[in-house]
C-alpha cells in the first residue's frame, strides 16, 4: 500500500527564518503536487512536479523531486506571517488516470 | 475564467439518509475527481470520472457512487449515511488526461447526526 508522509507534521517558525518540509512516498511516480489549504477553505495548487530532477520556486517557496530517493522537499525562504497554513503533498498513482494519495499535511505557523 | 464549483456548500442529515453532492468543473475541463477529507483520515481520494465514465475508485464502500453527465457536471452519491460520513467533501478538475494540474472547489460540509 502506497504510504505518502510528510515531515514535520507541526512547524513552528519566525519570520524570517528558513525551513523544510520533507514528503517521503514509498511508491514509483514521477508525479507530485503541492497544495496548501488554508483554515476552512479548500486546496490551493502551488506546484506540479513531473520529473525526477524537477525545482520550480514561486516567491518564498521552492518544490523539488528526486524519483530515486522518492523524495519532495518544500523549501520557505525568509518565511512572512502570510505563509502559514497546512501544506500538503500528493502522489499521483493513477497511471494515466488521476488518483492523487496525499500526506498528512503539516501545519506551519509563523510567527511575528 | 470560473473556478470549480460545488453546491451545496454545507449539509446536515441524519443516519440512514441518503445525499447527492454536485460538482461543475471548470469549463473545458473533463477529468473529475472527488476527496473525502476528515480530521482522523485526512484527505482520501474517492473517484475519478473522464468522458463519463470512471476511471480509477479508492477504498471506500458501494454506499458511495457517482457519475458524470455529458456536459462534464458530476454528482456524488452516498446512500445509507453512517456518523462517519461526516467530512468536507471535495471535488477537483483538471483538462484533460493525466500529468494535468487539478483544481479543488470549495467543498461540500456534510454532517450526519
Amino acid at each position: 500500500e502506497l504510504k505518502v508522509e510528510q515531515n514535520p507534521l507541526f512547524l513552528s517558525m519566525q519570520e524570517g527564518k528558513n525551513y523544510t518540509i520533507y514528503c517521503n512516498y514509498s511508491t514509483t511516480s514521477d508525479r507530485l503536487y503541492w497544495y496548501r489549504q488554508d483554515p476552512g477553505k479548500s486546496l490551493e495548487s502551488l506546484f506540479v512536479l513531473l520529473s525526477n530532477g524537477a525545482v520550480k520556486q514561486e516567491g518564498r517557496l521552492m518544490a523539488s523531486l528526486d524519483t530515486k530517493a522518492r523524495l519532495s522537499t518544500l523549501h520557505i525562504t525568509a518565511a512572512v506571517h502570510d505563509l502559514s497554513a497546512t501544506y500538503f503533498c500528493a502522489v499521483d498513482i493513477g497511471q494515466g488516470a488521476q488518483k492523487l494519495v496525499f500526506g498528512q499535511g503539516t501545519r506551519l505557523t509563523i510567527n511575528p | 475564467k470560473a473556478g470549480v464549483t460545488q453546491t451545496p456548500r454545507y449539509l446536515i442529515k441524519t443516519r440512514g439518509q441518503q445525499v447527492t453532492l454536485s460538482c461543475s468543473p471548470i469549463s473545458g475541463h473533463r477529468s473529475v475527481s472527488w476527496y473525502q477529507q476528515t480530521p482522523g483520515q485526512g484527505l482520501q481520494f474517492l473517484f475519478e470520472y473522464f468522458s463519463e465514465t470512471q476511471r480509477n475508485k479508492g477504498n471506500f464502500p458501494g454506499r458511495f457512487s457517482g457519475r458524470q453527465f455529458s456536459n462534464s457536471r458530476s454528482e456524488m452519491n452516498v446512500s445509507t449515511l453512517e456518523l462517519g460520513d461526516s467530512a468536507l467533501y471535495l471535488c477537483a478538475s483538471s483538462a484533460t488526461a493525466a500529468y494535468n494540474e487539478q483544481f479543488f472547489g470549495p467543498g461540500t460540509r456534510l454532517t450526519v447526526l
